[in-house]
């Protein structure tokens, strides 16, 4: 079946201490999505992909970057852990046509929940 | 203040009640707007879809817009215990810009007791 592959689901980290995760999707979208979702909050939207085309939230602390090396696959790395930034990270992907306003709907992963200590 | 305000519950109903879900909003601009269904620690997934003031079915579930009111509500007819999951809304405008912005409301936690 086709789909948004996050790995791994739950991921502990130290502080201040790089950490990457993963996200994968067989839907051949061109548009990928990174959002933090907090317990018991919205899933915030940090940044996505449209193409190679990076597009920065402007509130997504420096801390966060991602990477996108080809369709499939999309990064997000946290340089410097801190414990705030404890959160489920949720991969989403949509298609998109440049100028054209149809508003096709995003596919989510399940989530990687990563923890600092 | 919040672009989407959402109660967060929890809401317990007992099994086959209505449950009633709702969610303001404060951007007019606001065009699309969505239902998603989250299960404890799984990703959301998409239930209902509206463009236009209005209702519209899909099962036992009843999606509601009033633009003029900026308020949106969700219903779930003869709810299941399988229904026991967080509802959140989400709204989009769209832009010029790339991809499909989404604009979360908090969710609000639903339990269907038996």
């Amino acid at each position: 079946d086709a789909m948004v592959i996050q790995n791994p689901r739950y991921q502990v980290t130290q502080f201040g201490k790089p950490v990457t995760l993963s996200c994968s999707q067989t839907l051949n979208h061109n548009v990928m999505y990174w959002y933090q979702q907090k317990s018991s909050q919205a899933p915030k939207l940090l940044f996505h992909y449209y193409d190679k085309d990076f597009n920065n939230e402007a509130d997504t602390p420096d801390n966060f970057q991602s990477r996108r090396p080809n369709t499939s696959f999309c990064f997000l790395d946290i340089r410097s852990p801190g414990l705030g930034d404890a959160a489920m990270y949720l991969c989403a992907t949509s298609r998109a046509d440049r100028g054209l306003f149809i508003p096709y709907e995003q596919y989510f992963g399940p989530g990687t929940r990563l923890t600092v200590t | 203040q919040k672009e989407v305000e959402q109660d967060p519950g929890p809401l317990s109903v007992p099994e086959g009640a209505i449950v009633s879900l709702n969610c303001t909003y404060s951007n007019s601009a606001f065009q699309y707007f969505m239902w998603y269904r989250q299960y404890s620690r799984k990703g959301p997934e998409l239930l209902m879809y509206t463009y236009s003031s209005g209702n519209k079915e899909d099962g036992r579930f009843t999606a509601q817009v009033d633009k003029s009111s900026k308020y949106i509500s969700l219903f779930i007819r003869d709810s299941q215990p399988s229904d026991s999951a967080t509802y959140l809304c989400a709204m989009r405008v769209m832009i010029k810009a790339a991809g499909n912005k989404l604009t979360f409301g908090g969710g609000t936690r639903v339990l269907v007791k038996p």
